[in-house]
């Protein structure tokens, strides 16, 4: 099975800060990696997938990077809406699997 | 409009079944893979079950092989999830989730249902 790891797992942060979020695979994934924010009692919304694809209707201060092993999550301003935890995953094989999440907090 | 409606959560002692379903609308149902995805109260999200969108192959994760079965009814356009021998761990929001062909990321969620396992 493949293992994702994230890091950091809680992040302190200002509105306007940038901030990256790291995800590394346990084996090669290629780009089949998507990024979730989930905000406290709602359903997970795709970011990004395939690496750096950005889903329609995300804002583009949200992107992706990475190939292989390791991706990065990056958010160039951080707005009062980004606060929330943030969860990566592999698709490029069964069983599919997440990171542990970062929960991006107000410092 | 993609629509994923789970139901059949609620409160199953430990050991007790309880079978999920996930009815879907608003695209060709026979085209997707479908996927179950769970969270535990305060963790993280969990992929739990998948099923083709095609000769309907299963796959499970190793917490909950050989105690859950996933299934689909393309004439109802509708994904089940039987889960039998339920442990209290298995307690979490139950999401629906779809893959076109069976591949790509989860673009679409269900608003998930509850299964709390407790005495």
């Amino acid at each position: 099975d493949i293992q994702m790891t994230q890091s950091p797992s809680t992040l302190s942060a200002s509105v306007g800060d940038r901030v990256t979020i790291t995800c590394r695979a346990s084996q090669s994934i290629s780009s089949w990696l998507a990024w979730y924010q989930q905000k406290p009692g709602k359903v997970p919304k795709l970011l990004i997938y395939k690496a750096s694809s950005l889903e329609s209707g995300v804002p583009s201060r949200f992107s992706g990077s990475g190939s292989g092993t390791e991706f990065t999550l990056t958010i160039s301003s951080l707005q009062p809406d980004d606060f929330a935890t943030y969860y990566c995953q592999q698709y490029d094989g069964y069983p599919l699997t997440f990171g542990g999440g970062t929960k991006v907090e107000i410092k | 409009e993609m629509q994923l409606l789970e139901s059949g959560g609620g409160l199953v002692q430990p050991g007790g079944s309880l079978r999920l379903s996930c009815a879907s609308s608003g695209f060709t149902f026979t085209t997707y893979a479908m996927t179950w995805v769970r969270q535990a109260p305060g963790k993280g999200l969990e992929w739990v079950s998948g099923i083709s969108h095609s000769v309907g192959t299963t796959y499970y994760a190793d917490s909950v092989k050989g105690r859950f079965t996933v299934s689909r009814d393309n004439s109802r356009n509708t994904l089940y999830l039987q889960m039998n021998s339920l442990r209290a761990e298995d307690t979490a929001v139950y999401y629906c989730t779809n893959r076109y062909v069976n591949s790509g990321p989860f673009h679409y969620w269900g608003q998930g249902t509850l299964v709390t396992v407790s005495s």
